[in-house]
């Protein structure tokens, strides 16, 4: 069935190191694929997003990249900051209207 | 402020009793959705609807009605027969093209 599987489950770095988080979806048909970040209490806020016939999007210190043969996709956040401190949630498209979620990435960016 | 609005932030509820989470935006989206997140788990759907008076069951909607009357509302209500109704809910919405779905800051529903 639909589904996508983000590794890792949590992730602690060092301010300044590069983070990376990693997701693998199931359905080739799948042609959209958001990060959101929620901070403790909040809702998600979109932060990146890419789409199937891109392979890669920077945005400042944020940037995601696709490759669909392997069916897979990443966040990578360089220079990391405190700020940065989060869960980051990524996602795939099937259906028109329909997302579906991995199960988060707790980040820890250690001063 | 543009945005989606929901109420009440935190709301317990008794046991055999319904309760209706309220969520409202003014982006002028077609799309809205619910979404039901516990701890260590990401998002999952329990209904979503497209257009005015017409909506689909997502994959969680046992226990949970919605109605969409009006396109800037979309209220959800966990009813008695949702066996573990305690979580996080998030209200969203996109465009009918859907590309970015925005969410809302989240409804905490404690059942005590």
């Amino acid at each position: 069935g639909e589904n996508v599987e983000q590794h890792p489950s949590t992730l602690s770095v060092q301010e300044g190191d590069s983070a990376v988080i990693k997701c693998t979806y199931s359905d080739s048909a799948s042609n959209y694929f958001p990060w959101y970040k929620q901070e403790l209490g909040k809702g998600p806020q979109l932060i990146i997003d890419i789409r199937s016939n891109v392979g890669e999007k920077k945005d400042q210190r944020i940037a995601v990249t696709l490759n669909k043969t392997a069916k897979h996709f990443s966040l990578h956040i360089t220079e990391t900051q405190p700020e940065d401190s989060a869960v980051y949630f990524c996602a795939a498209r099937w259906a028109s209207y329909k997302l579906i979620f991995g199960s988060g990435t707790r980040l820890l960016v250690r001063p | 402020d543009g945005g989606i609005t929901q109420s009440p932030k935190y709301l317990f509820r008794k046991e055999g009793q319904n309760v209706t989470l309220s969520c409202e935006q003014n982006l002028n989206h077609d799309a809205m959705y619910w979404y039901r997140q516990d701890p260590g788990q990401g998002l999952r759907l329990i209904y979503y609807s497209q257009i005015v008076n017409d909506f689909q069951k997502g994959d969680i909607a046992e226990g949970y009605s919605v109605s969409r009357e009006k396109k800037e509302s979309f209220p959800l209500t966990v009813t008695s027969a949702q066996k573990n109704p305690t979580a996080f809910y998030l209200c969203a919405s996109s465009t009918s093209e859907v590309n970015t779905i925005y969410f809302g800051e989240g409804s905490w529903l404690t059942v005590v």
